[in-house]
């Protein structure tokens, strides 16, 4: 079982639809969850973070934990042709810093 | 506020050559990670700098794979020799301290090719 899992891409979207990517991950012991974007041949980027239980809203953007069923998911509203790239879930255990990452998910928003 | 860099951007090699990455943190940030890609699978833990010293070489594939941090600044992977499996590309990464809430910035990556 892998330790992070991603629902497998590529989604496509309409332009001013919602997004909605999820992630799952096999250790309990994880503590902190991150989101990044990466734009082909970029740097990963990181877009969310998020610790605690419940929601989280940035912009256009919108984390939500569920550590009871060991999920995180990420919603992109109003998805723009911008938003198109692949979204990476990374996760770290607790007094564990290295990150461990999904295999990530290609977003194309259709303008 | 400059963000992490890296150098090169880009490496093609043959086996059996020898090849150093180099990556320049972004300033103050104790921590400094490497990670890494190959082809079709997901972004790997490599190992982890506290200032000067390794804190975590657990993802270290090889003995032929050696990373320094003298004086605490930048950092370097040196790949010797170099083997066909050792294509990828080779993101560093950096944080502040605290562990609570370690969020990482990336490095565009070195993408290495050996041929």
């Amino acid at each position: 079982q892998k330790e992070v899992e991603q629902n497998s891409g590529p989604l496509s979207v309409p332009e001013g639809a919602i997004a909605s990517l999820n992630c799952t991950y096999s250790d309990r012991v994880s503590q902190s969850f991150f989101w990044y974007r990466q734009y082909s041949g970029k740097s990963p980027e990181l877009i969310m973070s998020i610790y605690s239980n419940g929601d989280k809203e940035d912009g256009r953007f919108t984390a939500q934990l569920n550590k009871a069923s060991q999920y995180v998911s990420l919603l992109i509203r109003d998805s723009q042709p911008s938003d198109s790239a692949t979204y990476l879930c990374a996760v770290n255990r607790f007094r564990d810093y290295k990150l461990s990452f999904g295999a990530g998910t290609t977003v194309t928003v259709r303008a | 506020e400059a963000g992490v860099t890296q150098f090169p951007s880009h490496s093609v090699i043959e086996k059996g050559q020898t090849v150093t990455l180099r990556c320049d943190p972004i300033s103050g940030h104790d921590n400094l990670y490497w990670y890494r890609r190959v082809m079709g699978k997901e972004i790997k833990f490599l190992l982890h700098f506290v200032k000067e010293s390794k804190q975590d070489e657990s993802g270290m594939p090889n003995n032929r794979f050696l990373a320094e941090r003298t004086g605490g600044t930048y950092s370097t992977l040196k790949v010797q020799p170099a083997e066909l499996e050792d294509s990828g590309v080779y993101f560093c990464a950096s944080s502040q301290e605290e562990i609570a809430y370690n969020e990482q910035f990336f490095g565009p990556g070195t993408r290495l090719t050996v041929l």
